[in-house]
């Protein structure tokens, strides 16, 4: 099945740039969604179709999706940014959704 | 607005059964695929199963087929997850979650439950 590989964590100081990868066997081809996720709470949608903010998610969050690599993009990090980050795609060949394993942003 | 609104979670032994409901409003539930999403305590997300708008087409994570069965009642604006031969792997908060389109990504989410499965 296809597997999609986040790192465990990232950290950022407020006011600098955090990046966060989603590794995946021709990822580039697919269209990827990113989902923010705060404790006790359910997932939200940040990123869709790899690049695309839905309503009221601030411009600084930003992705994109090339060839094994997509990356979502949190500039001007803030305190409420903290929470974890899943990344998500269909396969197609398996008929399953596919989620990365997460990766806990600590802003420091 | 669009709410999800998940009951049913509780404790159950092993080998027992469990259905949850996902109550759905503020939305056109009959024209919307619908997916359950599930995440183990400490864990990541795991998608469970996905069910089309009219229930003829039904997608289930290996680890649950033949145990798990998802189903919907249009009429009722509700979705269903009935799970039976529960295993202690299966403790998770469950959420039911609406796709944005076929094979999509999952816009709305409710709030979750928990399904605890431990003797």
């Amino acid at each position: 099945s296809y597997v999609l590989t986040q790192p465990p964590s990232v950290s950022a100081a407020p006011g600098e740039t955090a990046i966060i990868t989603c590794g995946g066997n021709r990822i580039g081809s697919k269209s990827v969604h990113w989902y923010q996720q705060t404790p006790g709470q359910a997932p939200v949608v940040v990123i869709s179709y790899d690049k695309d903010r839905p309503s009221g998610i601030p411009e600084r969050f930003s992705g994109s999706n090339s060839d094994n690599t997509a990356t979502l993009t949190i500039s001007r990090v803030e305190a409420g940014d903290e929470a974890d980050y899943y990344c998500q795609v269909w396969d197609d060949n398996s008929q399953y959704a596919v989620f990365g394993g997460g990766t806990q942003l600590t802003v420091l | 607005e669009v709410e999800l609104v998940v009951s049913g979670g509780g404790l159950v032994q092993p080998g027992e059964s469990l259905r949850l409901s996902c109550a759905a409003s503020g939305f056109t539930f009959s024209t919307s695929w619908m997916t359950w999403v599930r995440q183990a305590p400490g864990k990541g997300l795991e998608w469970v199963a996905t069910i089309k708008q009219d229930g003829t087409e039904k997608y289930y994570v290996d680890s649950v087929k033949g145990r798990f069965s998802v189903s919907r009642d249009n009429a009722r604006n509700s979705l269903y997850l009935q799970m039976n031969s529960l295993r202690a792997e299966d403790t998770a908060v469950y959420y039911c979650a609406r796709d944005r389109s076929r094979f999509d990504y999952f816009d709305f989410w409710g709030q979750g439950s928990l399904v605890t499965v431990s003797s």
